[in-house]
Parts: structure tokens; sequence; C-alpha cells
């Protein structure tokens, strides 16, 4: 089956330690995506990236890294620059690139720091 | 700055009846607009698209789009509890060039059986 993988699923952080999240999909999209949301609130775009070896910063990219080395994955490092990294983290991709509509979403990483 | 404007809710409708969410949007220029659905820890699915004015229909659920008043809707006919979650409007540019998606912040809604 198809579909978008993020892992781990729950993760527990120390405040001033990196975590990366693992994001695959082998749906054969182009386009990736990072959001972040909080409790109550829409998604927030954080990174995104149309090609392999490309990317762009979102709306909130302070204190997040990124890559695109393969077309299937795009993991999120959380940085220890991230003031407040708490939050429920979804990678998405889309199978048209240029257009951001039609988002697959994988089940998200729920990220705690303690 | 875009911005998407929705009610936080909770909307409350009983079994059988109609769910009617609606979504503002500050850019006059957007093009594109879809509807998510999120279930409670879950991620969001996309349930409707809408490009041009008027009405689109998928089995219960109704979209509407007036870019005039730059308001999007969207029904659900024959309410059931399953359909209790809650909804994300999301807006994009859309047309030539990069855009990329902007969420409201949801609406709850709860069908009670």
């Amino acid at each position: 089956d198809g579909g978008i993988t993020q892992s781990p699923k729950y993760l527990f952080r120390k405040e001033g330690q990196n975590v990366t999240l693992s994001c695959e999909q082998n749906l054969n999209h182009d386009a990736m995506y990072w959001y972040r949301q909080d409790p109550g609130q829409g998604l927030r775009l954080i990174y995104y990236s149309q090609i392999v070896n490309d990317f762009q910063k979102g709306d909130i990219a302070e204190g997040y890294s990124v890559s695109r080395e393969k077309k299937e994955s795009f993991p999120l490092t959380v940085t220890s620059a991230q003031k407040n990294p708490t939050a429920f983290y979804l990678c998405a991709s889309s199978s048209r690139q240029g257009f951001a509509g039609e988002l697959f979403f994988g089940e998200g990483s729920r990220l705690t720091v303690l | 700055q875009k911005e998407v404007e929705q009610n936080s809710g909770p909307l409350s409708v009983p079994e059988g009846a109609i769910a009617s969410l609606n979504c503002t949007y500050s850019d006059r220029g957007s093009q594109s607009f879809f509807w998510y659905r999120q279930y409670s820890g879950k991620s969001p699915e996309l349930i409707m698209s809408i490009y041009s004015n008027g009405d689109k229909e998928d089995g219960r659920f109704t979209a509407q789009l007036n870019k005039a008043s730059q308001y999007v809707s969207l029904l659900i006919r024959d309410s059931q509890p399953s359909d209790s979650a809650t909804y994300l409007c999301a807006v994009s540019l859309g047309g030539s060039g990069y855009s990329t998606l902007t969420f409201g912040k949801g609406t709850m809604l709860l069908v009670s059986p």
C-alpha cells in the first residue's frame, strides 16, 4: 500500500537536545512538506520541498532544519534553538508539482520536551 | 499576511441534520480552496476541493465558494456521529507560480445520536 510513514509516533526530548523526525513516502510524489500543529490550532508550515536537493522555508522555519537527498525521504530536525518544540508534527506530500492543495498526510509524530 | 478564519466551535448538531461549516479568507487573489477532516489525535485527510464559484457536491458533502465575499463553506447532509471531527479550511493562491496552503484553526463538529 502506498502512503507516508512517519517515525517515531511519540518522542520525548530533554531541553537542549536535537531530534530528527523521519518521513518516508512511496507515493512517487515530488513535493513534500512539514507542518506543526499545536492544540486548538491549525497547521503551520515549517519547510517544504518541491524536488530533490531543494527546499524552502515556510512560515515558522526558525529552529528547524531539513534535507531532501532522496525523493522518498524528507527528514526534519528539531534543534535546540527551537524555543517551544512540543507539538504534533505532520509530514505531507503532493502529487502535483507546483500545486500545494491536495495533500496526503502521514500519521504524525508527537514530540514532548521534558 | 494571509489569513483564514473559522469559528472554533464546537458546532453541535443532531444525527440526520445538516451541518454548516464556514470559512473566510483575507487574500482576494486566492484561487484554490480545500476542506480537510481531522479526527482527534489523527492526521488531516482531504475531503473536498473547490476552485470556482458555486457549489460542488460529493456524496453527503457540498462545498460552496463565493469569491466576491471571500467565503467558502462546507455542508454535510444527513450528519452522522462518525462525522464528529475538526474540519480545517485551507486556501492557496494557486495560479501561476508556486503557493503553499494556509490553514484555518478548524471548526469542531459534534454530531449527537
